[in-house]
């Protein structure tokens, strides 16, 4: 079945430093998501990406699906304390559901 | 948008019992989900109930072992029945409104 994974499992950076994490998918996808989770809490959609090669920015994020759609990547710029959690992408192939990854945990030391 | 809830938000139960998760929005959706995550750990799908027909459920989960009601577009159940140490983890269910999926709070159950 499909497979998405995710890298790095961890990351910590000082503030004011950028943060990317990595998605990859064992096979071709329709779309992605990209989630936030901090922690105690649940899961919150951030966006979706559904062209090859689509670029999408929310202020400080830039969200980003190859060319051949199976990977994707998440830069957050100049890392706030308030980005503190853990992102998951989840991808969905054709006519499936979504299959998480595994999530990448991001820690800001003040 | 879409504003999940869920009941209870945790509980302790005993092996060998059930647990009854309820999940209601405030809109009407067609799809909803139900999901699992271990502490620490990534989401895994459960089962996809859609008001008016059986639910779909993935690889590893059966209807014995997880019923699930969709009694109408605002609301569904999910039972874990016979419950193990193994059960222990947190239940999510969520809805697609549009491009987007929502999440409830979750339900923390720990079988002891």
């Amino acid at each position: 079945g499909q497979q998405v994974m995710q890298i790095p499992q961890y990351q910590h950076v000082q503030e004011g430093e950028d943060f990317t994490t990595y998605c990859n998918s064992s096979t071709t996808l329709s779309n992605i998501q990209w989630y936030k989770q901090r922690p105690g809490g649940h899961p919150v959609f951030l966006i979706q990406l559904v062209k090859s090669g689509e670029v999408k920015k929310q202020k400080r994020l830039t969200f980003q699906f190859g060319e051949a759609k199976k990977n994707s990547s998440l830069h957050i710029t100049a890392t706030q304390t308030t980005d503190v959690g853990t992102y998951f992408c989840a991808g969905r192939s054709y006519g499936q559901n979504f299959v998480f990854g595994p999530g990448t945990r991001l820690s800001v030391l003040p | 948008s879409a504003v999940i809830s869920q009941k209870p938000s945790r509980d302790i139960c005993q092996r060998g019992t059930s647990l009854t998760i309820q999940c209601q929005v405030d809109s009407q959706v067609t799809m909803m989900f139900w999901y699992r995550q271990q502490p620490g750990q990534s989401l895994t799908l459960i089962a996809t109930a859609n008001q008016g027909s059986e639910a779909t459920y993935e690889s590893g989960f059966v209807i014995d072992k997880f019923p699930i009601s969709r009694p109408n577009l605002t609301f569904s159940t999910l039972t874990v029945s016979n419950m193990s140490p193994e059960d222990s983890s947190i239940y999510l269910c969520s809805v697609e409104v549009g491009l987007e999926q929502y999440f409830g709070p979750g339900t923390r159950l720990t079988v002891t």
